[in-house]
C-alpha cells in the first residue's frame, strides 16, 4: 500500500497570509490527524478527523482548522499566520475503528517557514 | 489529561552495549503505548505496540501499570539504532496520540 502523502512538502509564507497542507492517508484509512511539530514543543496535536466528522480536538487557537473530504482526504487551514507557526506540520492516517489499537501512520510532514 | 514523560534528551552508548530508553506516562484509564522511531531524513514510524508484546529490530518494551512506564529495551545496540525515538499513548477513544518529547540515541562504533 502506498503511504500517506503530504503537498506541498515545503512553503514559505508571510505574516498574515493564509495556508492550506493537504493529505492523503493510505488507502482504506478513515482516520486522519494532524499534529505540529516545533523544537520547542516537540509534537502537539491539534485534530482528528473521521468519515469527514472531527472527533477531537487539541489545544490551538480557531486559526488552525481542518476538514475531511469523502475519499478521507485532508486539509488543514490555517489562517492569519504568525511567525510562531513555523513549524513541521505532521499528518498520520489509521483505521480509527473503535475499540482497534489506535495506531497512526505519519506522512513526511509539510515544513512551513512564516517570514 | 494524558502525558508522556521521556526524562534523557540524548542517550549516548557504543556498539554492543545494552540500552534502555525510559518513558514514563500519566493516564487514569487503560492507555495504549506505542514506540516511534524516526532515522535521519525519514518520516515517523511505528516501531512497537504494547498491546503486541512483539520484538522489532531487537527492541522490547512492557507496560509497567504499576509503574506507569513504558520503557523501550534492547539487549546489543548496533550503530544502525541511532536515531529520535518517541514514546506516544493513546487514552481510549479519545483518538489522539500524546508524544513525549523524545530521546535522541546515539550509538558509537
Amino acid at each position: 500500500k502506498a503511504g500517506v502523502t503530504q503537498t506541498p512538502r515545503y512553503l514559505i509564507k508571510t505574516r498574515g497570509q493564509q495556508v492550506t497542507l493537504s493529505c492523503s492517508p493510505i488507502s482504506g484509512h478513515r482516520s486522519v490527524s494532524w499534529y505540529q511539530q516545533t523544537p520547542g514543543q516537540g509534537l502537539q496535536f491539534l485534530f482528528e478527523y473521521f468519515s469527514e466528522t472531527q472527533r477531537n480536538k487539541g489545544n490551538f487557537p480557531g486559526r488552525f482548522s481542518g476538514r475531511q473530504f469523502s475519499n478521507s482526504r485532508s486539509e488543514m487551514n490555517v489562517s492569519t499566520l504568525e511567525l510562531g507557526d513555523s513549524a513541521l506540520y505532521l499528518c498520520a492516517s489509521s483505521p480509527g475503528l473503535a475499540g482497534k489499537p489506535y495506531e497512526q501512520y505519519f506522512g513526511p510532514g509539510t515544513r512551513l517557514t512564516v517570514t | 489529561a494524558q502525558r508522556v514523560t521521556q526524562p534523557e534528551k540524548l542517550l549516548s552508548v557504543f556498539k554492543g552495549a545494552p540500552v534502555e530508553l525510559k518513558c514514563n506516562y500519566s493516564y487514569s484509564g487503560s492507555p495504549e503505548l506505542f514506540w516511534y522511531v524516526q532515522y535521519s531524513r525519514q518520516r515517523l514510524q511505528l516501531l512497537l505496540r504494547h498491546i503486541s508484546r512483539e520484538s522489532i529490530k531487537g527492541f522490547t518494551a512492557d507496560l509497567n501499570k504499576g509503574e506507569t512506564s513504558f520503557h523501550l529495551k534492547k539487549p546489543f545496540a548496533q550503530e544502525e539504532d541511532s536515531a529520535m525515538y518517541y514514546c506516544a499513548l493513546s487514552g481510549g477513544s479519545n483518538y489522539k496520540l500524546t508524544f513525549g518529547k523524545g530521546t535522541l540515541l546515539t550509538v558509537n562504533p
